[in-house]
């Protein structure tokens, strides 16, 4: 069946380093992908979307690109912020479903 | 602003007692809302999809008398969790796709901020 798989967190990094945050889908058919953020005490929102092979989603600075050929929509920023502290989820979007992945838990300091 | 509110935001209640949880689309109807599962550190799990006019679709694995789904209209859809055992405490998420009920955009949804059962 459909699932997504993403890298555990929690994720720790200091304020204006690269983030990388890895996820892999697997799936029939071409499924759409997308990241999406939870702050602390709000709901999720979504971050970005690819909706095909090769598809560059970006947003708020932060970018994935849609690689078929590795199954994969990783996460990317070349700079991160306090603000960006929140849980990150990877989701793919089939049969009328959203996927989601278990969720990365990121924490930016000063 | 926030365009899905839940009600409660946080609840708890005893064991063997029922729990109404309250999903509201605030800017548009919506014919079509989600309630979602989320355990702790784990990912979210769809448990049903909810129907305006028309019984809840479950997920297989969910027990449909245990979690009540009610599309009262086309703004609110409910989940009562009834008999609530420890084991039910969860984070309870709804959603509704991003306009309102169409099936080609499922795949943008917008969320609440959830409601977070404790069962004692």
């Amino acid at each position: 069946g459909n699932s997504v798989t993403q890298m555990e967190g929690p994720v720790t990094l200091s304020e204006e380093a690269f983030l990388t945050i890895n996820c892999t889908y697997t799936a029939t058919g071409y499924p759409s992908l997308f990241w999406y953020v939870q702050y602390p005490g709000e709901g999720l929102q979504l971050l970005l979307k690819a909706t095909k092979a090769d598809d560059k989603g970006s947003n708020k600075g932060f970018e994935a690109t849609y690689r078929k050929e590795t199954t994969s929509f990783h996460l990317e920023k070349g700079s991160v912020q306090v603000s960006d502290s929140a849980v990150y989820f990877c989701a793919l979007f089939s049969a009328s479903k959203i996927i989601f992945g278990s969720g990365t838990r990121l924490s930016i300091r000063p | 602003g926030a365009v899905v509110s839940q009600h409660p935001s946080w609840v708890i209640c005893k064991s063997g007692t029922s729990v109404k949880i309250e999903c509201r689309s605030l800017d548009f109807q919506a014919t079509t809302m989600f309630w979602y599962r989320q355990f702790p550190k784990q990912s979210l799990m769809l448990m049903a999809t909810s129907n305006e006019g028309s019984k809840a679709t479950y997920e297989q694995g969910v027990e449909k008398d245990k979690f009540l789904i009610n599309h009262a209209s086309l703004t609110l859809s409910t989940l009562t969790v009834t008999s609530a055992h420890p084991e039910d405490s969860s984070f309870y998420i709804c959603s509704r796709p991003k306009l309102g009920g169409i099936g080609s955009s499922y795949n943008e949804q917008f969320f609440g901020p959830g409601t977070r059962l404790t069962v004692l």
